[in-house]
């Protein structure tokens, strides 16, 4: 199963992109890129997820290294709203047996991410 | 707004008791996931249900259980309660049940507070 490598702690101010980065050195070549974001004690929200190109949405944009090793959200003008903690998740696949599998996120310790004025 | 609704939102009971948590899932999606948040642990996936049926486990307490029903709902209940059974706890649900771009969208959770 990959894991993900994020900074504990990153600050931004507001109106400037925030380029959040993350290892995923471990990610197998079928494996998605997924970004949540989870602002205060609210649930987990989804922001963007890729494989091997660069992904862009209302949101973020999501920037896969080639060797798929690494990844960079970026939110391009941040906000105060956008002061979260920031997941960069591969999936953990949980086999059972042959009728009975699934997947789980896998949450780790995310970036906090905190814009200032 | 997710789509996926949870309640309680709050919930405040004692030791040793039993509760029941309830989730709706988005329209259409067939997948349900719990989650528990404490503290100490972070975000820990709990269990996985696809229509009707078990999919997949995670570190789930023996004394914790869950279920989805033919409306899809799902149910988790927790007995026995502990002190350090506090934390919020979170559903998520999906279309399937797992393929590559199966996205889970999380409801708002419900906190738990066992005094």
């Amino acid at each position: 199963d990959a894991k993900t490598t994020q900074p504990p702690s990153m600050d931004c101010a507001e109106g400037r992109a925030a380029n959040l980065p993350c290892n995923h050195s471990t990610i197998s070549g079928n494996e998605y890129v997924y970004w949540y974001r989870q602002i205060h004690s609210q649930g987990p929200q989804y922001i963007i997820h890729g494989l091997k190109n660069n992904e862009t949405n209302e949101m973020a944009s999501l920037i896969i290294t080639e060797d798929r090793k690494s990844s960079t959200l970026i939110l391009p003008h941040a906000t105060l709203r956008d002061t979260a903690v920031y997941y960069c998740i591969v999936r953990v696949f949980i086999f059972r047996s042959n009728s009975n599998s699934g997947y789980a996120l896998n949450f780790g310790k995310g970036t906090s991410l905190l814009v200032t004025p | 707004d997710s789509g996926v609704t949870q309640t309680p939102k709050h919930l405040i009971t004692a030791t040793g008791q039993r509760v029941t948590l309830r989730c709706s899932p988005r329209s259409g999606d067939l997948s349900v996931y719990w989650y528990q948040q404490s503290l100490d642990q972070g975000l820990q996936f709990l269990i996985h249900y696809y229509n009707g049926e078990e999919r997949a486990k995670g570190n789930i307490l023996e004394r914790f259980s869950a279920q989805q029903f033919p409306d899809l709902h799902s149910e988790l209940n927790l007995s026995s309660l502990e002190l350090g059974d506090s934390a919020l706890y979170f559903c998520a649900s999906s279309i399937q049940a797992g393929a590559p771009t199966d996205t889970q969208y999380f409801g708002p959770g419900t906190r738990l507070t066992v005094l």
